[in-house]
């Protein structure tokens, strides 16, 4: 059973970087895609990005500026740095495995595997 | 961008069905349209309840099903439990290679 193990420092002052690592044990790493979603205290979900285990990346818009995620094949790994953050990164980030299908010709994917989530607080 | 719109709050007793619906914003289609959903208790993190629009993971109870009806996708949840109690996320193909949740809904058993 595939599990998702998640640290990284968890206090920053502002205009640090944020950097956070995933592990996946129990299950293959290639052939998927790996992400990055926040979660602001008491507001919803926000997909910050996602890497193919070959190094391709897709960035959320809003945040593509200041994040880059990596991936470290060797150690079934991936890895999110967030630069120059502020009190509104302040969240729980969550890493999560990307399951995949076709329906009809197209590609769908969905987060089937979570991290349990790391809280990062920014302050001064 | 395509965004996901939700209801902020639903409602519902012991046994009856409810059904939370996830309107976008635009009229793509593709892969626009296979929503999944998320069920998120207080202080856990998320999991996947719904895939491809209706589709249910190994083990999950068929309580829980997923359907689309143009713009909308609805994740309907018969014979409410109290455990049932919880944040319900959609989230879709957004373009550009990109993924969107939408705001989520507050499901409270009565």
């Amino acid at each position: 059973q595939v599990q998702l193990q998640q640290w990284g420092a968890g206090l920053l002052k502002p205009s640090e970087t944020l950097s956070l690592t995933c592990a996946v044990y129990g299950g293959s790493f290639s052939g998927y895609y790996w992400s990055w979603i926040r979660q602001p205290p008491g507001k919803g979900l926000e997909w910050i990005g996602e890497i193919y285990h070959s190094g391709s990346t897709n960035y959320n818009p809003s945040l593509k500026s200041r994040v880059t995620i990596s991936v470290d094949t060797s150690k079934n790994q991936f890895s999110l740095k967030l630069s120059s953050v502020t009190a509104a990164d302040t969240a729980v980030y969550y890493c999560a495995r990307m399951g995949s299908g076709i329906h009809q010709g197209y590609y769908y994917y969905y987060m089937d595997v979570w991290g349990k989530g790391t809280t990062v607080t920014v302050s001064s | 961008q395509s965004a996901l719109t939700q209801p902020a709050s639903v409602s519902g007793s012991p046994g009856q069905s409810i059904t939370i619906s996830c309107t976008r914003t635009s009229s793509d289609v593709g892969s626009y349209n296979l929503v999944s959903w998320y069920q998120q208790h207080p202080g856990k993190a998320p999991k996947l309840i719904i895939y491809e629009g209706s589709k249910r993971p190994s083990g999950l109870s068929n309580r829980f099903s997923g359907s689309k009806s143009g713009n909308t996708a609805s994740l309907t949840i018969s014979g409410l439990q109290a455990e049932d109690e919880s944040d319900y996320y959609c989230c879709s193909y957004a373009g550009s290679s990109t993924r969107v949740f939408g705001g989520g809904t507050k499901l409270t058993v009565l």
